[in-house]
């Protein structure tokens, strides 16, 4: 256990339905992450978080993704409208503000969009 | 070309045996290398993190970074049964993201 959190750790929902995913990070982490990984490939990465700016997102993150960290505490990621093509294991990881420090996973949560 | 490259595997190896892990990678500018282990369905775990050209020794694990090769290297010595599992070479640029190869499945046989 890294000490990273994700709520809920599986979730099956049907085709264009809304999903909500919770991650929160190590207390004393400021960095926030959100990856995708799907079968067979190593996570990807989608968008990641200093406080509660929102730095960085990939273009994997389509219109229908939008992710918050309001407090800079915990952050939530949406999915809407999912698709299909959503299912995957979404993991969050978090780090401090230094230079080269190494990101902790959280346990994942597993979707499965029917 | 993908920015991380490693042999998809199966690597088998015998109880014992070392076991030998490679990745390579395209940005030259990458500065912080990491292998991450992750057992099926179960999110990824840190191994070692490597930031400097030559070895690295952490108990069973040795990991070799070559920044003029682009190429990085995990060795797990005495290989255990319990160390098969799917091994994540990753890459960053800096202090942001990681970019992760699609795993080594390293198999380790009694």
């Amino acid at each position: 256990d890294t000490g990273v959190s994700q709520d809920p750790r599986h979730k099956i929902t049907k085709r264009g339905q809304n999903v909500t995913f919770r991650c929160d990070p190590i207390s004393e982490h400021n960095r926030l992450y959100w990856y995708r990984q799907t079968l067979g490939q190593g996570p990807e990465f989608l968008t990641y978080f200093q406080n509660e700016a929102q730095l960085e997102k990939s273009r994997l993150l389509s219109d229908r993704f939008s992710a918050e960290r309001p407090k800079g505490s915990f952050s939530t990621l949406e999915i809407q409208r999912t698709e299909q093509g959503d299912s995957a294991m979404y993991l969050c990881a978090s780090n401090r503000q230094q230079t080269q420090e190494t990101q902790y996973f959280g346990p994942g949560t597993r979707l499965l969009v029917l | 070309q993908k920015e991380v490259e490693q042999n998809s595997g199966p690597l088998s190896v015998p109880e014992g045996a070392i076991a030998s892990l490679n990745c390579t990678y395209s940005d030259r500018g990458s500065q912080s290398f990491f292998w991450y282990r992750q057992y099926s369905g179960k999110s990824p775990e840190l191994i070692m993190f490597i930031y400097s050209n030559g070895d690295k020794e952490d108990g069973r694990f040795t990991a070799q970074l070559n920044k003029a090769s682009q190429y990085v290297s995990l060795l797990i010595r005495d290989s255990q049964p319990s160390d098969s599992a799917t091994y994540l070479c990753a890459v960053s640029g800096g202090y942001n993201k990681l970019i992760f190869g699609a795993g080594t499945r390293l198999a380790v046989h009694p």
